[in-house]
């Protein structure tokens, strides 16, 4: 069956530096999404993307954060400069579309700014 | 914009009983409400959904049921086994394609 893939499975960065997290959605899928979740607390939507742009982005998707997919297959998240607040499980999800709403998740990258 | 709140925030249930995991949601445009089950380190798995036009599903051991007027959906899970162990996150969405909001979880603990 096929899964939603991330990279890496976790990453340490220091403070004000530059992390990528990487995305592979299921093929054939068109809708896609950032959450977050930091420890022991909800999910948190962070943007959705469709159709190649930005379709939704939530408060804490603020200037540090991007969004591109930049070959048609991965989907990645930038955040420009990290701070410690940004340490975070942070999934990726799609869905295929035409009005099915099943969002398959990712497994995840933990991010951890020293 | 859509605020979904669940609760309890734990609940241990005795192996064998049922447990019920009650949420609200605040936009009544919301019309897709999925459940996720979540392990520890894990990324969430849907469990089960429903949409505003029904009012009750059920899939074996799970139900879910809605109330749309008083903004309401739950969680039921009967004959509970220590695989149900987890944490459980009730969710809202506006539209097929659009967001999720999850609530806070449930600790979910099947006790032997």
């Amino acid at each position: 069956e096929p899964e939603v893939t991330q990279t890496p499975s976790h990453q340490v960065t220091q403070m004000g530096q530059e992390v990528i997290l990487r995305c592979v959605p299921i093929s054939n899928h068109l809708y896609f999404y950032w959450y977050r979740q930091i420890l022991g607390q909800k999910v948190e939507f962070l943007v959705s993307f469709y159709n190649n742009e930005i379709s939704e982005k939530s408060e804490i998707f603020d200037d540090q954060f991007s969004v591109e997919r930049p070959d048609g297959s991965n989907f990645t998240l930038k955040i420009r400069s990290t701070k410690l607040e940004d340490s975070a499980m942070y999934f990726c999800a799609s869905n295929p579309g035409q009005g099915v709403n099943e969002q398959f998740f990712g497994p995840g990258t933990r991010l951890t700014v020293l | 914009g859509e605020n979904v709140e669940q609760h309890p925030s734990t609940l241990s249930v005795q192996e064998g009983d049922s447990a019920v995991i009650k949420c609200t949601y605040s936009d009544s445009a919301s019309n897709y409400f999925p459940w996720y089950k979540q392990e520890l380190g894990k990324r969430p798995q849907l469990i089960i959904d429903i949409r505003s036009n029904v009012g009750e599903k059920k899939d074996q051991r799970i139900a879910v049921t809605l109330n749309k007027t008083a903004k309401h959906f739950s969680l039921h899970i009967t004959e509970t086994q220590p695989e149900d162990s987890a944490v459980y996150f009730c969710a809202a969405s506006p539209n097929r394609d659009d967001k999720i909001i999850f609530g806070k979880g449930t600790r979910l603990h099947i006790l032997p």
